[in-house]
């Protein structure tokens, strides 16, 4: 069974600064795809960016990167130059290929 | 404007007393789904659906239903809701599998006395 873990249950970041939410994930398959979702505290959920198992180069979408390392099974989120508007909950996510169900991890608060 | 809506977004109910939440997307997309959502346990998928009269249990299915008639609907239907059915639920659509980006609704808080 794929299961996603957030080990972070809240984070703390200077504005400006970099900061590293932590997402690992287990699963025996080859063929999956990772997202992290962010939920302000106004409840809707934001997409923000994905990285496929396949894809070589690590993702990224303006201030956020997607650390991916395959071996270890980690694909963290960065958030460059943090504003405060980056004050959320954030999801890690994983698709499963072989039976097409998304798992969410707990989230981790920033 | 693209959206996926779903309605009530707040319920209060009783124990036993049959309820459907109705999703509705208007980007044509394929696959669509139900998750809830409980402090500490973050997003589980409820059910899932690939198209049209395709659908498929999620990771915590027991207590609810599904149906999928039309590509635009997947109402989720509590037949009868217990306490433990107390959570925050969204619907979700992408355009052809889950691995595509989820388009959420705005949420449904149902609370179940």
């Amino acid at each position: 069974a794929q299961k996603i873990t957030q080990t972070q249950p809240g984070m703390f970041v200077q504005e400006k600064e970099a900061v590293t939410l932590d997402c690992t994930y287990d699963t025996s398959d080859q063929s999956y795809g990772l997202f992290w979702y962010k939920q302000p505290s106004s409840g809707e959920m934001i997409f923000l960016i994905y990285q496929g198992s396949y894809d070589e180069q690590n993702a990224t979408e303006g201030r956020y990167s997607l650390n991916f390392q395959k071996a270890r099974k980690s694909a963290n989120l960065v958030i460059s130059a943090s504003q405060l508007g980056d004050s959320a909950m954030y999801f890690c996510a994983m698709f499963h290929f072989g039976n097409e169900k998304l798992t969410f991890g707990t989230g981790t608060r920033l | 404007e693209a959206q996926v809506t779903q309605n009530p977004r707040y319920l209060i109910t009783v124990t036993g007393k049959k309820l459907t939440v109705t999703c509705s997307q208007n980007m044509n997309h394929e696959y669509m789904s139900w998750y809830r959502q409980d402090p500490g346990l973050g997003l589980r998928q409820i059910y899932y659906s690939m198209n049209v009269e395709v659908t498929d249990k999620g990771d915590v299915p027991e207590g609810y239903k599904v149906s999928r008639k039309e590509k635009r609907n997947f109402p989720l239907i509590l037949e009868s809701p217990s306490p433990n059915q107390t959570s925050l639920y969204f619907c979700a659509s992408s355009l052809s599998t889950g691995s595509d980006t989820q388009y959420f609704g705005p949420g449904t808080r149902l609370t179940v006395l």
